[in-house]
């Protein structure tokens, strides 16, 4: 168990639709970091936050968003969903903001989309 | 961003053989991880090793940064070693993984 936490664990929804994905990151830690993993696309970086605030942007298309709360979960929400978007979704969280010194990212054990 | 290759994509293996997977990355990465994604899908954290070596039971790790690669051993392979292997290197603040290594081990 890496300490990350992440519901809901599966979900299936309909083209067009919105959810919800959540985390919450490790005791501790203050980022939370988004990554999809499709079987064409391997597993990509969508985006990062630290201490609320977002610090890295990778692949996340525009109908998707991301946020953190106070008290350091966050949330990843998808929208107008597509076929193409059944994945499945990790969190992993670290100790810091990607700065320098130790930062090591633990995973959560993922919310598989499917979207028919 | 970097580039990560891993290799070999695929591997079989008899149970108690040993193995070496490869990571080699396009630049320089401040960090290094290596994980193994279980049959369930789970992300396990193998190594931490943005240099050096270090050793876990069976399991070993290699990073030469300077060379800008990894290595992670596997010695007398279990059947419950099995799914697959990734590396991952931090460039800037995100983690890019490699394609991964589908390992099957055999009884």
């Amino acid at each position: 168990d890496s300490g990350v936490t992440q519901t809901p664990k599966h979900l299936i929804t309909a083209t067009g639709q919105r959810v919800t994905l959540r985390c919450s990151p490790r005791s501790g830690d203050l980022s939370v970091y988004w990554y999809q993993q499709s079987l064409d696309q391997g597993l990509q970086f969508l985006i990062q936050y630290y201490n609320g605030e977002e610090r890295a942007k990778g692949n996340i298309l525009e109908r998707f968003s991301a946020q953190q709360f106070p008290d350091l979960h966050s949330e990843l929400n998808l929208s107008s969903l597509e076929l193409g978007d059944s994945a499945l979704y990790f969190c992993a969280s670290s100790p810091r903001g990607g700065e320098g010194g130790y930062n090591e990212q633990f995973f959560g054990p993922g919310t598989r989309l499917t979207v028919l | 961003g970097i580039q990560v290759e891993q290799s070999p994509p695929d591997l079989i293996l008899q149970e108690g053989a040993n193995s070496t997977l490869r990571c080699n990355f396009s630049d320089s990465v401040n960090n290094l991880q290596w994980f193994h994604q279980n049959p369930w899908g789970q992300l396990i954290n193998l190594f931490y090793i943005p240099s050096g070596t270090k050793q876990n039971g069976r399991l070993s790790a290699t990073t030469v940064a300077t060379e800008r690669y990894s290595l992670l051993y596997i010695s007398s392979s279990q059947t419950t070693d099995s799914g697959v292997y990734f590396c991952a290197g931090r460039g800037g603040n995100m983690l890019t993984f490699g394609g991964g290594t589908r390992l099957m081990v055999k009884p």
